[in-house]
C-alpha cells in the first residue's frame, strides 16, 4: 500500500537557524513527489515537483531533494513568514491523479 | 490567470443533513479532485473527476458522491451527515494530458461543522 510518512510533527526554529524536513515514502511506481505549504486555515499552496532520484528544486529559502526512499525539504536562514505546515505528498501507480498526503512538518520561526 | 475558488467558505450543519460544496476550477484545468482535511492531519482523497466523469474514488462512502460540468467546475455532495464528516474540504484542479497527471493547485477549502 502507497503510504507517506513526515518527520518531525514540529520543528520549532530561531530565525536564520537552518534545518530540513523528512518525507520518507513507499510507492509502487512512483510519479511525482510534491511539496506543498500550508497556512492556517487555507488550502495547500503549491511548492515543488519532483519526479526522479537525484532531481533538485530550488526556491528562495527552499530546497527540496529527492532519492529512491525519502525527500527532503532544506529551509536555509528562515524567517518567521516561513512558518507552515508543510505537506508531502505522491502520486502513486494508480491511473487516477489520486495524491496520498503525509501527516505534515508544523514548523515555527521565531525572531 | 484566475485561481481556484471554492464556495461557501464556512457551513454549519446539524447530523442528517445534506450538503453541496462548490469548486471553479483554475483556467485551463480539465480536472478536479476533493480532498478531505480533518485537524491536524493531512488532506485524503475523496475522488477526482475528468471529462464529467469520475475518475479514481479514495476509501469513502457512496454518500460521498460529486458531479462535473461542462465548465470544469466541480460540486460536492453528502448526503446523511456524521460527526465525523466535520473538516476542511479542498478542492483541486490539475490538467490531466498524455504526459500524465500534473500538478494539482487547490483552493481555499470549505470549512464544514458537523453538529
Amino acid at each position: 500500500e502507497d503510504q507517506v510518512t513526515q518527520s518531525p510533527e514540529a520543528l520549532r526554529l530561531q530565525e536564520g537557524e537552518s534545518s530540513s524536513l523528512n518525507c520518507s515514502y513507499t510507492v509502487s511506481g512512483l510519479r511525482g513527489l510534491f511539496w506543498y505549504r500550508q497556512d492556517p486555515g487555507k488550502g495547500p499552496e503549491f511548492l515543488f515537483t519532483l519526479y526522479s532520484a537525484g532531481e533538485e528544486k530550488e526556491k528562495e529559502r527552499l530546497k527540496a531533494t529527492l532519492t529512491k526512499k525519502e525527500s527532503f525539504l532544506h529551509i536555509t536562514a528562515p524567517k518567521p513568514e516561513d512558518s507552515a505546515t508543510y505537506l508531502c505528498a505522491v502520486h502513486g501507480s494508480s491511473n487516477t491523479g489520486k495524491l496520498i498526503f503525509g501527516q505534515g512538518t508544523t514548523l515555527q520561526v521565531k525572531p | 490567470e484566475t485561481g481556484v475558488t471554492q464556495s461557501p467558505t464556512h457551513l454549519i450543519k446539524t447530523r442528517g443533513q445534506q450538503v453541496t460544496l462548490r469548486c471553479s476550477s483554475q483556467s485551463g484545468h480539465n480536472t478536479v479532485s476533493w480532498y478531505q482535511q480533518a485537524l491536524g492531519q493531512g488532506p485524503q482523497f475523496i475522488f477526482q473527476y475528468y471529462r464529467e466523469e469520475e475518475n479514481g474514488r479514495g476509501n469513502f462512502p457512496p454518500r460521498f458522491s460529486g458531479l462535473q460540468f461542462p465548465n470544469y467546475s466541480s460540486e460536492l455532495n453528502v448526503n446523511a451527515l456524521e460527526l465525523d464528516d466535520s473538516a476542511l474540504y479542498l478542492c483541486a484542479s490539475s490538467l490531466l494530458s498524455g504526459g500524465g497527471p500534473g500538478e494539482q493547485f487547490f483552493g481555499p477549502g470549505t470549512r464544514l461543522t458537523v453538529l
